[in-house]
């Protein structure tokens, strides 16, 4: 079956602008996170959705950063002002359900460059 | 809180040798454990994971690992390299301590260079 999917794969911005980041997790997968990978670290955690709300977002960096997934299905990372410091690998992983040890199943990615 | 080690950076072996990535953790609660490759440019690939089953976990590519409560450890083996097995590795920890999901913490990585 299909797996999580992420576009674009890459995106390059300049200062300053506005991007989307979309997410579309394997279907029935009721948790989706996002996450943020610089370069030669491991990812870091930005935030978790159950369903169609944030349960978490405690990871979000700063007010620029803002996700949504209005249907309980695909999802959609928002930056605003993009800075230099934003170019990463942004990943998105979606699970099953609320089951204790669900593993995380991984898209490949956006990678962001802000020139 | 919760928090992984990955004792190497980076490790070096020959091609057909065995393979060891050193992996520890910290958890305030019974965490699940789990082992991701990254290969260049692709996403990350489940190995194996644990949770609270078996302590000796087999997973993909004739990987293994064994979780020590004791030693707080959930080391990564492979009896014999392949350059295939070229690749960042992660250890990742996850539990539910103050959190009513898993949340999921990535160790820094580990490098594995397989020399012909």
């Amino acid at each position: 079956g299909a797996g999580v999917s992420q576009t674009p794969s890459n995106k390059v911005t300049e200062k300053g602008k506005y991007v989307e980041l979309r997410c579309d997790p394997i279907s029935g997968h009721t948790a989706l996170y996002w996450y943020r990978q610089s370069l030669g670290q491991g990812p870091e955690f930005l935030i978790y959705f159950q369903g169609t709300g944030a349960a978490d977002d405690s990871g979000l960096p700063n007010d620029r950063f803002f996700a949504v997934r209005p249907e309980g299905s695909v999802s959609t990372l928002k930056i605003q002002r993009t800075e230099r410091g934003d170019s990463a690998v942004y990943l998105c992983a979606s699970s099953p359900g609320a089951s204790t040890g669900d593993t995380q199943y991984f898209g490949p990615g956006t990678r962001l460059t802000v020139l | 809180a919760q928090s992984v080690t990955q004792l190497d950076s980076h490790v070096s072996v020959s091609e057909g040798t065995p393979v060891l990535l050193r992996c520890n953790y910290s958890s305030s609660y019974s965490p699940s454990l789990f082992w991701y490759v990254q290969h260049p440019n692709k996403g990350l690939q489940l190995l194996l994971k644990y949770t609270s089953a078996a302590t000796l976990v087999k997973g993909i590519n004739g990987f293994e690992a064994e979780f020590k409560k004791s030693e707080t450890s959930f080391h990564l083996t492979k009896p014999s390299a392949h350059m295939s097995d070229a690749a960042e590795y992660f250890c990742v920890v996850s539990d539910r301590w103050k959190t009513s999901y898993d949340k999921v913490i990535f160790g820094p990585g580990t490098s594995l260079s397989v020399i012909p």
